[in-house]
């Protein structure tokens, strides 16, 4: 079990850019979210995809966000003409399929991507 | 709507004794409540999950709480170490299958343990 990765560790580019980020979940977990975090605050859900499926976005997720996971393995978040706003911590995490109950809701982290837009 | 409160200031503890940190919700009916410890820089780790129809739980050094007529969980660390300090936070999901996507956090507090 090598852990949920995340790349690049730290982004820092010019408002207005576009910019990519990479996520590896555990490999038999076939659930995948995408969270932002902000200095002094708690997680906040952006999406989650099941398998390839993109099953829940927030309605904080502007149009300038798109996230993809092709082939139910890894994903990519992307941010279009981003804004100073949009400089936080981006967090992937990933989960077992879920059995029912509760035993396979605890979420695995990886240590996210750091970004500051200028 | 949906609120989750956790105190935003910092518990400063003695090493040895135990920390007591508090999770308040309003607006929320969740099926489960879990905690996480949270280093600088790094993503959340998972700690303990605690299901709207049990009372404690138990693992090694902590204990968490959850009281759903108070709308509350307390989390306990005993015999706190300086390598407890961290921030920690709770989360709430609502009942459903696969509720993990719906999971809610707290702000965190963040505990510091001294020598």
């Amino acid at each position: 079990d090598t852990g949920v990765s995340q790349d690049p560790r730290h982004k820092i580019t010019k408002r207005g850019q576009n910019v990519t980020f990479r996520c590896d979940p555990i490999s038999e977990h076939n659930r995948l979210y995408w969270y932002r975090q902000t200095l002094g605050q708690g997680p906040e859900f952006l999406t989650y995809f099941q398998n390839e499926a993109q099953l829940e976005k927030s309605r904080l997720l502007s149009d300038r966000f798109s996230a993809e996971r092709p082939k139910g393995s890894f994903s990519t978040l992307e941010i279009q003409r981003t804004e100073q706003g949009d400089s936080a911590m981006y967090l992937c995490a990933s989960s077992p399929p879920w059995t029912g109950g509760s035993a396979n809701e605890k979420l695995f982290f990886g240590s996210g991507t750091q970004l500051s837009v200028l | 709507s949906q609120k989750i409160e956790q105190n935003s200031e910092a518990l400063n503890i003695q090493e040895g004794k135990t920390a007591t940190l508090t999770c308040n919700y309003t607006n929320y009916s969740p099926a489960y409540l879990q905690w996480y410890r949270q280093d600088p820089g790094r993503g959340p780790v998972f700690l303990l999950l605690i299901r709207e129809n049990e009372k404690e739980k138990r693992k090694e050094r902590l204990k968490v709480t959850f009281d759903t007529t108070l709308k509350q969980s307390l989390f306990h660390i005993t015999a706190s170490q300086p390598a407890d300090s961290a921030t920690y936070l709770c989360a709430l999901a609502p009942l459903g299958t696969g509720t993990a996507s719906k999971l809610t956090f707290g702000t965190g507090t963040r505990l510091q343990v001294t020598l």
